[in-house]
């Protein structure tokens, strides 16, 4: 059973760095891009970027280059995104996602996590 | 970017009856070369994460019930459910995946039951 696995809810203060995580478990890692996706309290979706675990290619959408950081370690499975000094505004949930690919060009997102919940207040 | 609008925002439809989600986008999504439609379909459920539907404009992803269905092509997509179930009500959202790593999704439709 393919299944995407996320680190637990945060609590952050402005300025303060964070690492979350998403662990993937049930298919080979390494074949399918992983994604992150954003949703601010209330609103939509909105596409972070992405990385392929295999290679470690990662593209972000232009709306967060910079402002965030995707990595992954496929010796354990597992993807990362992280900030390196948060604001109020980065109070979201973020999903990671697992896009489907074929000859390694991603596609739509077939498997979703349960979100991670991250809140940066004051 | 591809913007990518959804109509209504939101919708209220009786138990039993048809729910009918539209979708536009700014520049059609139909690929050329193999005739297919890059336009998925998500049902995110109040507290959970979104959920994939229909892939390629109309494929229903294995495990959605019969009653929902997509259609469209190029620029205008439609998702139907053709006989509402209180577990349908939540918020659907389109998606392009037409433009290659920049991903775009509809505002979402919030569909509840009268």
């Amino acid at each position: 059973e393919v299944q995407l696995v996320q680190s637990g809810a945060e609590v952050k203060k402005p300025g303060e760095s964070l690492k979350i995580s998403c662990k993937g478990s049930g298919y080979s890692f390494t074949s399918y891009w992983i994604g992150w996706v954003r949703q601010m309290p209330g609103k939509g979706l909105e596409w972070m970027g992405i990385i392929y675990p295999g290679d470690s290619d990662t593209r972000y959408s232009p709306s967060f280059q910079g402002q965030v950081t995707i990595s992954a370690d496929k010796s354990i499975s597992t993807a990362y995104l992280q900030w390196s000094s948060l604001k109020a505004s980065d109070t979201a949930m973020y999903y990671c996602v697992r896009v489907v690919v074929t000859a390694s060009v991603p596609y739509y997102f077939d498997y979703w996590g349960q979100g991670t919940l991250v809140t940066v207040s004051s | 970017d591809i913007v990518m609008t959804q109509s209504p925002d939101s919708l209220a439809v009786s138990l039993g009856e048809r729910a009918t989600i539209n979708c536009k986008s700014s520049q059609s999504v139909l690929y050329s070369s193999n005739n297919k439609n890059y336009l998925a379909w998500y049902q995110q459920k109040p507290g959970q994460p979104p959920k994939l539907l229909i892939y390629w404009a109309s494929t229903r992803e294995s495990g959605v019930p019969d009653r929902f269905s997509g259609s469209g092509s190029g620029t205008d997509f439609t998702l139907t459910i053709s006989s509402l179930q209180a577990e349908d009500v939540a918020v659907y959202y389109c998606q392009q995946y037409y433009s290659t790593l920049l991903y775009t999704f509809g505002q979402g439709t919030k569909l509840e039951i009268k």
